[in-house]
């Protein structure tokens, strides 16, 4: 079953511009994780924020979780080319054994 | 050189044939995992191990087999009983037992079944 659900499944900016992406999910989390796919690749580890956050920086991303919503948000800001690919969030199950990805925004950046 | 390496990046193979899938880490991570990757999709946990000699079945593991005889390999044969086997195939692994903590992600094997 997937936890997450992206939004949007797809989204073109132009370099310079923030991109915005949105992660919904259905049942508690101890936390909730950003990866990141380049196509045909494996995918990279962006940033975790835990339940008990809000909102957490790393370089030019910024993540927020709303547990009451049951929703969280990828920001980029000052988007470039390299940083287009797909995009997952992942939650954790109640237990801690496993981690349910969502289906992904896949982000194009025009140079 | 640590990391998580798959082979091969490609595999071809006929409809009711077994096929292995490696996986190898050398980042001395407990716990591994496999997931499934559709066109345009997400991924689907197949089979996660959190120690040696034990593993669990993920949201999709029919048609699967995995073993764990070693802290450093992880194994995944797709036998001739999952229907629909062609698809992008990841190994993970992380540190410890908890999935609070980040995933590392082979470069993954495409494998096409015809």
């Amino acid at each position: 079953s997937q936890q997450g659900e992206e939004d949007p499944q797809a989204l073109s900016i132009q370099e310079g511009e923030n991109a915005t992406m949105n992660c919904s999910y259905k049942t508690s989390i101890n936390n909730l994780q950003w990866y990141r796919q380049n196509s045909g690749r494996g995918l990279v580890h962006l940033i975790l924020i835990r339940s008990n956050e809000r909102e957490k920086h790393s370089g030019r991303l910024r993540v927020t979780l709303d547990t009451s919503k049951k929703s969280s948000s990828l920001l980029i800001t000052a988007s470039r080319a390299a940083d287009t690919a797909s995009y997952f969030c992942a939650t954790d199950d109640n237990a801690g054994n496993m981690l349910t990805f969502g289906g992904g925004t896949r982000l194009m950046v025009k140079p | 050189d640590g990391g998580i390496t798959q082979s091969p990046k490609y595999l071809f193979r006929k409809e009711g044939q077994n096929v292995t899938l490696s996986c190898e880490q050398n980042l001395n991570h407990d716990a591994m995992y496999w997931y499934r990757q559709d066109p345009g999709q997400g991924l689907r946990l197949i089979y996660y191990s959190q120690i040696v000699n034990d593993f669990q079945k993920g949201d999709i593991a029919e048609g699967y087999s995995v073993s764990r005889e070693k802290k450093e390999s992880f194994p995944l044969t797709v036998t001739s009983a999952q229907k629909n086997p062609t698809a992008f195939y990841l190994c993970a692994s992380s540190p410890r037992d908890r999935s609070s903590y980040e995933q590392y992600f082979g470069p993954g094997t495409r494998l096409t079944v015809t």
